[in-house]
């Protein structure tokens, strides 16, 4: 069964930098997945898709200070410079043959 | 602009039936799989269905939550997007969000605003 696992919770402070993780279960570390922000009271925002060789194409308009990376069965987001409005929950999200939508738990980053 | 607005929620009884609706502009909604993805009141995401697009058939898939209570549907020469929500339980109060499945692969890429639906007698 394909579960994408995700911390509950992160934090980091204004201006640095954070990389949250995404981990596939065992059996699918070759899957793509996406990324996907949500700030408070709003919809879900596409930041990109990302690969098991890290390379990743990122939505419109998303700014370079998100990037995506992969190793194994993990996929990380990178956040630098980290800015009051990338407070928010994310989430990662893969599909594949008979499988339609799966997303992980998400992750709440906190900006201190 | 590309765009998916969803409407139609609202407040209903248990066992009681909604429709939602979600207009797309800004792109050829007929080329693409669209989605409806849910979220209950501070929880995660959870897919709820899909179809895929005329070069596909409009055939469709459910989650298991829901199936044979919601119809997805579509109508390309409208750019609408439908979801038939039947046999409605508490649990199924949540905002619902539509979302475009990119072509080229199965990310969602463009999400909707979200229609909130309670359920609740």
């Amino acid at each position: 069964q394909l579960v994408l696992t995700q911390s509950p919770s992160a934090s980091a402070s204004l201006g640095a930098s954070v990389k949250l993780t995404c981990t596939l279960s065992s059996g699918h570390s070759s899957y793509a997945i996406a990324w996907h922000q949500q700030q408070p009271e709003k919809g879900p925002r596409y930041l990109m898709k990302l690969n098991s060789d890290g390379s990743h194409s990122k939505g419109d308009g998303i700014p370079d200070r998100f990037s995506g990376s992969s190793s194994g069965a993990e996929r990380y987001l990178t956040i630098s410079s980290l800015q009051s409005e990338d407070e928010a929950d994310y989430y990662c999200q893969t599909w594949g043959t008979g499988i339609h939508g799966v997303f992980g738990g998400g992750t709440k980053l906190t900006v201190l | 602009e590309v765009q998916l607005v969803e409407s139609g929620g609202g407040l209903v009884q248990p066992g009681g039936s909604l429709r939602l609706s979600c207009a797309a502009s800004g792109f050829t909604f007929s080329d693409h799989y669209m989605d409806w993805v849910r979220q209950a009141p501070g929880k995660g995401l959870e897919w709820v269905g899909r179809t895929r697009n005329k070069a596909n058939s409009y055939t469709t898939e459910y989650a298991a939550s829901v199936k044979g209570r919601f119809t997805i549907s579509r109508d390309d020469s409208k750019n609408s997007l439908y979801l038939q929500m039947n046999s409605l339980k508490t649990e199924d109060t949540a905002v619902y969000y539509c979302a475009r499945r990119e072509r080229s692969s199965g990310a969602f890429d463009i999400w909707g605003q979200g229609t909130m639906v309670t359920v609740s007698s």
